[in-house]
């Protein structure tokens, strides 16, 4: 199978820091995504990680270690708006498909 | 503005009568892709297109056809559609580069009830 795993919910405090882990099999992906997502609107593209590491962008930070499956994303600085799922997609090296995980919904509490 | 549009947003229709959902991108992506989600789930894809005229099925094409006579086109077409497809679709379109600068960028969403 293809599993893509993320926590179902999480809840955390606006100004704090969350990190919001995914994992799936390693076997023919090169690269991963992160989106968000608001109910009922279109996913947005936060990050694409294609090498190994960390990547920052302003409060949102993504990192990617491929030959463990495993991916995170960081959120600083939470602010209310931040509520929305958030998406990983690691993207299949073969025919660039890219395969969802069922998202993390994450609250943001003030 | 670079962007993915889609008509139409929302579409009420009954069991067996043929649909079209258009999408159009007008930042000359090479890749493109037709989802649905549901609740609960996540999205799955339907179909996807490498290039014009270049379609294959995704993880859910059974019910569905596309086409991709253009560079900026990839209409959804539904030839009976069921109850079953009711859903919310996303079309979506990337560069297909596979590079560092890789972006994929969703339309706004299409939300099908099927009676």
């Amino acid at each position: 199978g293809q599993n893509i795993d993320q926590p179902t919910e999480m809840t955390a405090t606006e100004g704090a820091i969350v990190q919001i882990n995914c994992t799936y099999q390693t076997s023919g992906f090169n690269g991963l995504f992160w989106y968000q997502q608001h109910a009922g609107e279109a996913p947005t593209f936060l990050s694409y990680n294609v090498l190994d590491g960390l990547e920052e962008k302003g409060r949102f930070s993504s990192f990617l270690s491929r030959s463990k499956g495993y991916s995170y994303l960081l959120l600083k600085e939470l602010q209310m708006k931040d509520s929305a799922s958030y998406l990983c997609a690691p993207r299949r090296h073969s025919n660039y498909q890219l395969i969802w995980g069922a998202g993390t919904k994450l609250i943001i509490k003030p | 503005e670079a962007q993915v549009t889609q008509n139409p947003r929302y579409l009420i229709t009954v069991t067996g009568k043929k649909l079209t959902v258009t999408c159009s991108q007008n930042m000359n992506h090479e890749y493109m892709s037709w989802y649905r989600q549901d609740p609960g789930l996540g999205l799955r894809q339907i179909y996807y297109s490498m290039n014009v005229e270049v379609t294959d099925k995704g993880d859910v094409p059974e019910g569905y056809k596309v086409s991709r006579k253009e560079k900026r086109n990839f209409p959804l077409i539904l030839e009976s559609p069921s109850p079953n497809q009711t859903s919310l679709y996303f079309c979506a379109s990337s560069t297909g580069t596979g590079g560092r600068e890789e972006t994929q960028y969703f339309g706004p969403g299409t939300r099908l009830l099927v009676l």
